[in-house]
């Protein structure tokens, strides 16, 4: 199994443009989660999706970001206006079950996005 | 709420030494707990868990037990290597609910 897949790895864009940031889960796994990772805020929570229904969105920060999954092989989360502050790097991670039972998250290498 | 906390870091050790990183956690019912593992430029990678009270979660040379009495799940390895330098992170779920992280311990094995 190849993992979850993310792409792109880095992505450096100008304040104001649009971001789309993509990530193929694991094969069968029923859960996704997009999360977002910098040094002031940690690890948070954006949004989960479970059999390609969102679930829980209260972790996204503002209107400008949108997430979908449009089949159970593919997602996507965009940010449009793109801010300086959005610089971070975005995991995705996927799960096989109900988070639990003890089934763990598999991760993603993430997406380094630097908003200049 | 639900949460975890997890000693500050960084922490810095010799080749060799013991390691200890805490962690305490606040939960109802009964939550699976989990050690994470971030190496520098990559995403998290499960490390141990442990799904009940008194199961030992071990990887690596790392071990964990998750102690209900003390609400902790304390990460230990004996002999620390220059290839365990990475963050970890101390994470618990529960049935229906998505993971909660806490802040990340970074730790430098030198020579």
């Amino acid at each position: 199994d190849a993992g979850v897949i993310q792409s792109p790895r880095h992505e450096v864009t100008e304040m104001g443009q649009e971001v789309t940031l993509r990530c193929k889960p694991i094969s069968g796994h029923d859960y996704l989660f997009w999360y977002r990772q910098t040094m002031m805020r940690g690890l948070e929570l954006l949004i989960y999706f479970n059999n390609n229904v969102p679930i829980d969105d209260s972790g996204m920060p503002e209107d400008r970001f949108s997430a979908k999954m449009p089949n159970a092989s593919f997602s996507t989360l965009k940010i449009q206006p793109s801010e300086p502050r959005d610089s971070a790097v975005y995991f995705c991670a996927s799960s096989p079950g109900g988070t639990g039972i003890g089934y763990g998250y598999t991760f993603g290498s993430g997406t380094r996005l630097t908003v200049v | 709420g639900d949460s975890v906390t997890q000693m500050e870091g960084p922490v810095t050790l010799s080749e060799e030494a013991f390691l200890t990183i805490n962690c305490t956690y606040t939960a109802t019912g009964y939550p699976s707990l989990f050690w994470y593992v971030q190496y520098p430029g990559e995403g998290l990678q499960l490390l141990l868990k442990a799904t009940k009270a008194d199961d030992k979660g071990s990887n690596k040379g790392f071990e964990a037990t998750y102690r209900k009495e003390t609400t902790s799940f304390h990460l230990e390895k004996g002999s620390v290597q220059v290839s365990d330098s990475a963050v970890y992170f101390c994470a618990l779920s529960r049935i229906g609910n998505q993971f909660y992280f806490g802040t990340g311990t970074s730790l430098t094995v030198i020579p």
